[in-house]
């Protein structure tokens, strides 16, 4: 299976700050690469897909890069509802998998 | 619009079996996958398996000789069996359509599932 390293594991920043989350993908995965975001007691919500494209509804504020095979997500401005558990995804190869998480809070 | 409703006992007893149905509406089953997720409590997200729009299923290895899926295209309705529960089943389990390329766009509100005696 491959294996998505993801970091930090937990964050705490400012309101109006930017942050990075990072995915490392344990070999080549072509840009198939998710993020969804998750708060508590709720299901996730898909932010990203093939690396870069924002999903429907979900501000500009987020965005997806590559360099390789570790991909990013970072959050500009951010905002109290930003606050929760963040998962990356690759599907492109069988079974998906998921990073661990990442656990942004506000300062 | 699309949603997806799971549902299903929230106990159950070592050893036994876990019956879970996602219930679908806003989008059909022939047209959209429908993938099961578990997530321990706190802890990351597992994908189980999923059932693809043309009917047929993919397992995941660790948990195929455990698990079926299945469905009802007549009562938009994705079925999830698990034999031989125990206790690190214990988990809240969601159903999600994949918006193609298994990217998961809608996902149901899940059902927390405790496997106790």
């Amino acid at each position: 299976d491959i294996q998505m390293t993801q970091s930090p594991a937990s964050l705490s920043a400012s309101l109006g700050e930017t942050v990075s989350i990072e995915c490392l993908a344990s070999e080549d995965i072509y840009s198939n690469l998710a993020w969804y975001q998750q708060k508590p007691g709720k299901s996730p919500q898909l932010l990203i897909y093939y690396a870069s494209s924002l999903q429907d509804g979900v501000p500009s504020r987020f965005s997806g890069s590559e360099s390789g095979t570790q991909y990013s997500l970072e959050i500009n401005s951010l905002q109290p509802e930003d606050e929760g558990d963040y998962f990356c995804q690759q599907s492109y190869k069988f079974p998906p998998t998921f990073g661990a998480g990442t656990k942004l809070e506000l300062k | 619009q699309v949603q997806l409703m799971e549902s299903g006992p929230g106990l159950v007893q070592p050893s036994e079996t876990l019956s879970l149905t996602c219930t679908v509406s806003g989008f059909s089953l022939t047209s959209y996958n429908v993938h099961w997720v578990r997530q321990p409590p706190g802890k990351g997200l597992e994908w189980m398996g999923v059932m693809w729009s043309g009917g047929s299923t993919d397992y995941n290895s660790a948990l195929k000789s455990r698990l079926s899926i299945s469905r009802d295209t007549s009562k938009n309705q994705v079925f999830l069996k698990m034999n031989s529960l125990q206790s690190e089943d214990t988990t809240t389990y969601y159903c999600a359509r994949d918006k193609g390329g298994g990217n998961f766009d809608y996902w149901g509100q899940g059902v927390m599932v405790t496997v106790s005696s």
